[in-house]
């Protein structure tokens, strides 16, 4: 089946810094990918839609300053935490669409942010 | 936007016992409903789908049902042994965008 990676799989930064996640479809191409956000016990959060060749669309409460996703081919969608807090500490995982309906998931990203 | 609420937020059984875990829905432009088992730390995986002009469907001890006009389905595991044990999530999509539930964490007791 498809198979969509991230990377990388966990991360430690300092508060202030900036963090950039990857998503790559690997065997096939998504003009769409999507980003969630998972806190501990909790569930998965969409935080925006990833389009190619166009701006993300963000969902309600999510800071688009913030959260920079950037669909720079059809096989890979970035996201950047930007001047990182402890708050911003989560899993954060990507999806993509291929066929009707069908999401792969990445395996996901643990930030930690100190 | 799309707004899935999920119950019970924990389920224990007994081993061999059945346990459902039910979800409602609010946008009726919602069309498919997969739901998602997750160990922790890893990401979700597909068990199940069912789609809005489909009312129950069975893979062998899973099952689901919707009741589109209620707005809800509900997931069925039935014969639950240990390593069902994992978090269950509901979403409902709309356009390739997933909204999902709370949650339910499932531990099957042996």
């Amino acid at each position: 089946g498809a198979v969509v990676s991230q990377h990388p799989s966990w991360v430690i930064c300092k508060s202030g810094t900036s963090v950039k996640i990857e998503c790559r479809s690997l065997d096939f191409q998504a003009t769409t990918m999507f980003w969630y956000r998972q806190f501990p016990k909790q569930s998965l959060m969409l935080m925006a839609t990833s389009n190619e060749g166009s701006k993300a669309t963000y969902e309600q409460g999510v800071e688009k300053d913030k959260f920079l996703i950037n669909h720079a081919s059809l096989t890979l969608s970035t996201l950047t935490v930007t001047s990182a807090h402890p708050e911003d500490s989560s899993f954060y995982i990507c999806s993509a669409p291929s066929g009707r309906d069908t999401q792969y998931f990445g395996p996901g990203t643990r930030l930690t942010v100190l | 936007g799309e707004n899935v609420e999920q119950h019970p937020s924990t389920l224990s059984v007994q081993e061999g016992d059945s346990a459902v875990i039910k979800c409602t829905y609010s946008d009726s432009a919602s069309n498919y409903f997969p739901w998602y088992k997750q160990e922790l730390g890893k990401r979700p995986q597909l068990i199940i789908d069912i789609r809005s002009n489909v009312g129950e469907k069975k893979d062998q001890r899973i099952a689901v049902t919707l009741n589109k006009t209620a707005k809800h389905f509900s997931l069925h595991i039935t014969e639950t042994q240990p390593e069902d044990s994992a978090v269950y999530f509901c979403a409902a999509s709309i356009l390739d965008q997933f909204y999902f539930g709370t949650g339910t964490s499932l531990t099957v007791i042996p």
